[in-house]
């Protein structure tokens, strides 16, 4: 099977505007989270969904969203960017909520 | 609130030495434990999770709830083991996917 891909790979914004980020999970996959990776912060939890609805949501202020699509296909949203979402965001999928996870390559967003 | 520390940032070992990779929680019910390893340039992948109680790639881990613990050891290090380790966790029941990460330890291994 295909693993997780994420589109675009790179991403280079500047500060107050808005992002866009997808995921497509491994086939047959109904879950999909997102994570950011910084340096700083390390790995941290954005939010999870799982047949198009959001099961859970991390520590994120509200400018960060998400949705599902009916064939599992995910994105992200960033409004009104700031330099500190300058990361690596990670998508990961599993075929039910709280299985093992597969995660994607990540897309590298870098907010000038 | 649930936390992973991974005490060493970096861990260099000499080949065919044994490795022990440090993982300590905090969280106040029952935890679900993971070990995820990022190899150069490749997708962090899941190497083990506590609750197989598999040896995969010859490491293995035991998760120890009276000093919160689950650490990843390994007898005799090959080069191949080189990467970034991660320890994660989430609750055993409810909290879907939702994954508290470690900050990682970089394993070394030296010839």
């Amino acid at each position: 099977k295909a693993g997780v891909t994420q589109t675009p790979r790179y991403l280079i914004k500047t500060r107050g505007q808005q992002v866009t980020l997808s995921c497509s999970p491994i086939s047959g996959h109904r879950s999909v989270s997102w994570y950011q990776q910084t340096p700083g912060q390390g790995l941290q939890f954005l939010f999870e969904y799982f047949s198009e609805t959001q099961r859970n949501k991390g520590n994120f202020p509200g400018r960060f969203s998400g949705r599902q699509f009916s064939n599992s296909r995910s994105e992200m949203n960033v409004s009104t960017l700031e330099l500190g979402d300058s990361a690596l965001y990670l998508c990961a999928s599993s075929l039910e909520s709280r299985g093992n996870l597969g995660f994607g390559p990540g897309t590298r967003l870098t907010v000038l | 609130a649930q936390r992973v520390t991974q005490p060493e940032k970096l861990l260099s070992v000499f080949k065919g030495a044994p490795v022990e990779l440090k993982c300590n929680y905090s969280y106040s019910g029952s935890p679900e434990l993971f070990w995820y390893v990022q190899y150069s340039r490749q997708r962090l992948q899941l190497l083990l999770r506590h609750i197989s109680r598999e040896s995969i790639k010859g490491f293995t881990a035991d998760l120890n709830k009276g000093e919160t613990s689950f650490h990843l050891k390994k007898p005799f290090a090959q080069e191949e083991d080189s990467a970034m380790y991660y320890c994660a966790l989430r609750g055993l029941t409810g909290g879907g996917n939702k994954l508290t990460f470690g900050t990682g330890t970089q394993l070394k291994v030296e010839l």
